[in-house]
């Protein structure tokens, strides 16, 4: 089993939608998590951390569930500008990364 | 917010041939740098960590001898892939650690490797 699960995607949406992302992890002794956004061909870029009590950016919802070991990344008035990859990272520990294969958006006029 | 560059940004070599990846820290001093690793459509996968004044410490199943790193400067490591193979064609990317700034690691642009 893979330690960091997303779903591939794409998820195809309109401008303005809001769209949510899971991910499940494995390792329960995993100790911090994040949301990365990757363009293509480009490196990745954090876009926030997750934290047990929800973490807000502006359009951008981040969630821990550690019970059910599953993140939640929700994106509210979709832009063309948000069509990425997201990437679910976990630290398990020495600032060791491990990277999900990411959740394709497309988000069109 | 901190910079991390990579140098080449992409290289197309012949099999056989060696080719070295620089990742630099370019404003701020990272005892620890970490090389991955991302085929197509695929996740980022670690391949070693590299500490600055000591040998680095290669994930499993990544050969030691065939990538070599080398961080001999708080702002400087080094991948060479050794005697290049078509299936080493990859996307590599690093990444460094301000240890001032808490635990966020600051991802280089990436070099693609091409090998013909």
């Amino acid at each position: 089993r893979k330690e960091v699960e997303q779903d591939p995607g794409p998820f195809n949406v309109p401008e303005g939608a809001t769209v949510a992302f899971n991910c499940t992890y494995s390792n329960s002794a995993s100790q911090s998590f994040f949301w990365y956004r990757q363009d293509c061909r480009k490196e990745p870029k954090l876009l926030m951390s997750v934290y047990s009590s929800g973490n807000e950016d502006g359009r951008f919802t981040a969630q821990l569930n550690r019970a059910s070991q599953y993140i939640s990344l929700l994106i509210r008035d979709s832009k063309l500008s948000d069509s990425a990859t997201y990437l679910c990272v976990m630290n398990t520990g020495f600032q060791k990364l491990v990277f999900g294969t990411g959740t394709r958006l497309l988000v069109s006029p | 917010g901190a910079v991390v560059s990579q140098h080449p940004s992409w290289v197309i070599c012949k099999s056989g041939t060696s080719v070295k990846i620089e990742c630099r820290s370019l404003d701020f001093q990272a005892t620890t740098m970490f090389w991955y690793r991302q085929f197509p459509k695929q996740s980022l996968m670690l391949m070693a960590t590299s500490n600055e004044g000591s040998k680095a410490t290669y994930e499993q199943g990544v050969e030691k001898d065939k990538f070599l790193i080398n961080h001999a400067s708080l702002t400087l490591s080094t991948l060479t892939v050794t005697s290049a193979h078509p299936e080493d064609s990859s996307f590599y990317i690093c990444s460094a650690r301000d240890h001032q700034a808490g635990n966020e690691q600051y991802f280089g642009p990436g070099t693609r490797l091409t090998v013909t």
